[in-house]
């Protein structure tokens, strides 16, 4: 079983849908962040989180830290959300990163 | 103005050779990273590196090392290339407080295959 896992591994939704992904960890954490990586291949940092919640334009990552979990929640989704979002954990000297969720969302 | 930077996006080589990728911030920012995605897309940190201290991911074959010239580049060097090390090479760099915690900002990736 991986440190990290993400829920779903793949996810289609239609334009305008609240779309959540989730990532659970199994050690003691440091920090958690989500990433998106687009089709073309770049990776771009969304999120840090060490507690609570924080939020940027349509998206919103929260973190529980007593049950070692994180959302990340889409509101309004739109075709250019179409991308691997991939969580990673961080802890004293390791960054484990879960396998991604890959979303599409259509017209 | 790139933030993270890495050359070559590209590299084609065969197996045995030895290659270097190059990567450079200008962030200001103490630590830099090596990352590796597989074929199925997974990421594996392979580096990290400040001023002070190289952590290794014990999974890292030692052919694998990195090289800091100065706080700005962290390069890459792969000696006796073999057919498992194609992959995506991705450089980042962070302001860290403490090990993975700051924002990592990404390079553009460099794609290594090997024949």
């Amino acid at each position: 079983k991986n440190e990290v896992e993400q829920s779903p591994q793949n996810l289609t939704a239609q334009e305008g849908e609240f779309i959540t992904i989730n990532c659970s960890y199994s050690v003691g954490i440091s920090a958690l962040h989500w990433l998106q990586q687009h089709p073309g291949g770049g990776i771009v940092s969304l999120f840090m989180l060490s507690s609570g919640k924080k939020k940027h334009g349509r998206l919103i990552a929260t973190i529980n830290i007593q049950e070692k979990h994180s959302s990340l929640h889409i509101t309004a989704s739109h075709p250019r959300d179409s991308a691997v979002y991939i969580c990673a954990v961080s802890t004293a000297s390791k960054l484990t990163f879960g396998t991604g969720t890959r979303l599409q969302v259509t017209l | 103005d790139t933030a993270v930077s890495q050359t070559p996006k590209y590299l084609v080589t065969q197996m045995g050779n030895d290659k270097s990728i190059k990567c450079e911030q200008n962030l200001g920012h103490d630590t830099m990273y090596w990352y590796k995605q597989d074929s199925k897309k997974f990421l594996k940190i392979m580096f990290s590196y400040n001023n002070k201290e190289l952590i290794i991911n014990e999974t890292v074959p030692n052919r694998f090392s990195p090289k800091s010239p100065d706080k700005a580049h962290l390069n890459l060097h792969i000696n006796s290339l073999e057919l498992g090390d194609s992959a995506v090479y991705f450089c980042a760099s962070s302001q860290d407080l403490y090990f993975g915690s700051g924002e990592q900002y990404f390079g553009p990736g460099t794609r290594l295959t090997v024949t």
